[in-house]
């Protein structure tokens, strides 16, 4: 398997400027989570999906930030307008399960930079 | 809510040296895990503990969960340079719950 795949790899925008970043989990997974690292703050879940149904959303900052998961291989982040605080590395990650025994794989991020 | 705290935050070393880093919570945890992010790339699953007590090895790797539930080790005997990265601690808090991660380690190892 490939693992999960996220793009864009990098993203350099404007401030007020849309933002979507992509995920596709890893095949047979049902799991879905984004995360966002920053120095201050360190690895904090954003959203997770179980089946393609949101979860539990508390970890999105505002309203700015949106999630959705159309199908079971693929899920966008969407953030709009974008703010320079929203600058950070965005992880994906997916797992056949929750919790214990169920172990998440994450992708290689986004790194995304709001001027 | 639950917490890890994840220490030393960072540690510079010489190549052949073991590494010892730890870490606590005030709440019991089900599970504990040890990841490794490199530059550019996201966490990367070394060592997973599911019993207080367990201790597991993979490779120059060693980890321990603490009998208490509210801790656990990592150990790297004899580093090399690849073992450069950012060690992150995790668990959970129980089945089902989120996955709580500490602010972890960063190594660093001059050959």
């Amino acid at each position: 398997d490939a693992g999960v795949i996220q793009s864009p790899r990098h993203e350099v925008t404007e401030m007020g400027q849309e933002v979507t970043l992509r995920c596709k989990p890893i095949s047979g997974h049902d799991y879905l989570f984004w995360y966002r690292q920053t120095m201050m703050r360190g690895l904090e879940l954003l959203i997770y999906f179980n089946n393609n149904v949101p979860i539990d959303d508390s970890g999105m900052p505002e309203d700015r930030f949106s999630a959705k998961m159309p199908n079971a291989s693929f899920s966008t982040l969407k953030i709009q307008p974008s703010e320079p605080r929203d600058s950070a590395v965005y992880f994906c990650a997916s797992s056949y399960g929750q919790g214990v025994g169920n172990e998440q794989f994450f992708g290689p991020g986004t790194r995304l930079t709001v001027l | 809510g639950q917490q890890l705290n994840q220490s030393p935050q960072s540690m510079f070393i010489q190549e052949g040296e073991d590494v010892s880093m730890n870490c606590t919570s005030s709440s019991i945890f089900n599970t504990w895990l040890w990841y490794k992010q490199e530059p550019g790339e996201g966490p990367v699953l070394l060592i997973a503990l599911y019993k207080a007590g367990e201790l597991t090895s993979n490779g120059r790797l060693t980890a321990q969960f603490g009998i208490t539930r509210k801790d656990s080790f990592l150990n790297i005997s004899a580093s090399i340079p690849s073992d450069v990265g950012i060690y992150f601690c995790a668990g959970h808090f129980s089945s089902g719950s989120r996955l709580t991660f500490g602010e972890g380690t960063q190594l660093t190892v001059n050959p």
